[in-house]
């Protein structure tokens, strides 16, 4: 019933694949996020795009590539990962990037890289 | 930039008592202030948020009070049920500038035992 809607729900890949996670939302949120969340640990912000402008990258290495083809949609194209990129990643959206708008999260796409 | 403690980092009650879940801040510009509750292998979802410009605000059995003095604000939850079993993250952020960026707490696991 979530608003956010993350596409794979899991996603096993080696370490010399190309994947890409999606994520689309139809509420008209102008802000759209990637979170990384390892196992017992709070989410981690890895991009934000604000009006399908990339405005923060966290220093996030390359091998993580982000796009936003429209308002309604995002994407994070994979290459190269490590194990340790293993994690759930998520995918959130605000009505804006400021004026304190709560984040909506999707259900996730939990990343096992072999 | 901001700094996010939070405690206890895990919690255990009796079904019908009370939980209180405490968060303090370091950056004194930070005006927004949500806390999310995840369930195990699920998304994360926001329960309640107070803004600076509020001291508590209440919803049923869930409260959040704030001293932006301290800069401590904290979860109340009253007669507690086994649902209320999850992961509760607080966050703080300052949509201050163009940039939004929510820092959360390491959270804390709250088991309410029937």
């Amino acid at each position: 019933d979530t608003e956010v809607t993350q596409t794979p729900k899991h996603l096993v890949m080696g370490m010399t694949n190309k994947k890409s996670l999606k994520c689309e939302q139809h509420m008209g949120h102008r802000a759209m996020y990637w979170y990384k969340q390892k196992a017992k640990k709070p989410p981690e912000l890895m991009f934000v795009y604000s009006y399908e402008k990339l405005s923060i990258n966290e220093s996030v290495p390359s091998r993580f590539s982000p796009e936003c083809p429209n308002s309604s949609l995002l994407n994070l194209h994979l290459h190269a990962l490590q194990p340790e990129d293993s994690a759930l990643y998520l995918c959130a959206s605000s009505p804006k990037e400021s004026n304190n708008s709560p984040l909506h999260f999707g259900n996730g796409t939990r990343l096992t890289v072999t | 930039g901001e700094n996010v403690e939070q405690h206890p980092s895990t919690l255990s009650v009796q079904e019908g008592d009370s939980a209180v879940i405490k968060c303090t801040y370091s950056d004194s510009a930070s005006n927004y202030f949500p806390w999310y509750k995840q369930e195990l292998g699920k998304r994360p979802q926001l329960i309640i948020d107070i803004r600076s410009n509020v001291g508590e605000k209440k919803d049923q059995r869930i409260a959040v009070t704030l001293n932006k003095t301290a800069k401590h604000f904290s979860l109340h939850i009253t007669e507690t049920q086994p649902e209320d079993s999850a992961v509760y993250f607080c966050a703080a952020s300052n949509s201050g500038g163009s940039n939004y960026k929510l820092t959360f707490g390491k959270g804390t696991l709250l088991t309410v035992n029937p």
